[in-house]
């Protein structure tokens, strides 16, 4: 069966700009969580999407936000990018159980220069 | 606020011997635990979870410990092998609240020949 889908693989933005990541969950799969990671800080967690409803949210600031549609896909937007938001955007699904944790996808790479 | 610490950024291990990844958490409401592993370039990939009624969990070669009254677990891999050389991140929930799934930054896994 497929995996998370992330797209695009690698984005190169400018200070002050936003940017739309996409990820594709596996099918049946409800839950959509978004994380960043950067070398300092591990794994951060952003937010979670539940039945196109925001379940969780992390300790970001409110220029990260995301929304999930009817079919479970979900998208992150970033406005006014800064320096320190390169990172890797990863996305996990899952059932809303436990039972297996979640599987990832492999990430969208995010420069802002 | 970290809520879970693994407080090794790196550790390296001779092929075939034991390695043993540690992982301290500070919030006693965690009750299930979960290990991660991570390619460069890839996403994290589920490995191995416990919870807390259990202190031990065994998954061929992979076995996680859980000294609850400690709020530590460790992920043992016996034997290691050249293959599982990652980035091994420790992570921790709330079964009865919600699906945010709280990392730890990461421990790297050298396994040398």
């Amino acid at each position: 069966k497929a995996g998370v889908t992330q797209t695009p693989r690698y984005l190169i933005k400018t200070r002050g700009q936003q940017v739309t990541l996409s990820c594709s969950p596996i099918s049946g799969h409800r839950s959509v969580s978004w994380y960043q990671q950067t070398p300092g800080q591990g794994l951060q967690f952003l937010f979670e999407y539940f039945s196109e409803t925001q379940r969780n949210k992390g300790n970001f600031p409110g220029r990260f936000s995301g929304r999930q549609f009817s079919n479970s896909r979900s998208e992150m937007n970033v406005s006014t990018l800064e320096l320190g938001d390169s990172a890797l955007y990863l996305c996990a699904s899952s059932l809303g159980d436990r039972g297996g944790g979640y599987t990832f996808g492999s990430g969208t790479r995010l420069t802002v220069v | 606020d970290q809520q879970v610490k693994q407080n090794s950024p790196s550790l390296s291990v001779q092929e075939g011997r034991i390695s043993i990844l540690n992982c301290d958490y500070t919030n006693s409401m965690f009750d299930y635990f979960l290990w991660y592993k991570k390619y460069p370039a890839e996403g994290p990939t589920f490995l191995i979870s416990i919870s807390s009624i259990k202190d031990k969990n065994e998954d061929g070669r992979f076995t996680v410990f859980l000294n609850k009254s400690a709020k530590h677990l460790s992920l043992h891999i016996v034997p290691s092998q050249p293959g599982d050389s990652a980035v091994y991140f420790c992570a921790a929930s709330y079964m009865n609240r919600d699906d945010k799934i709280i990392f730890g930054k990461g421990t790297r896994l050298h396994i040398l020949p």
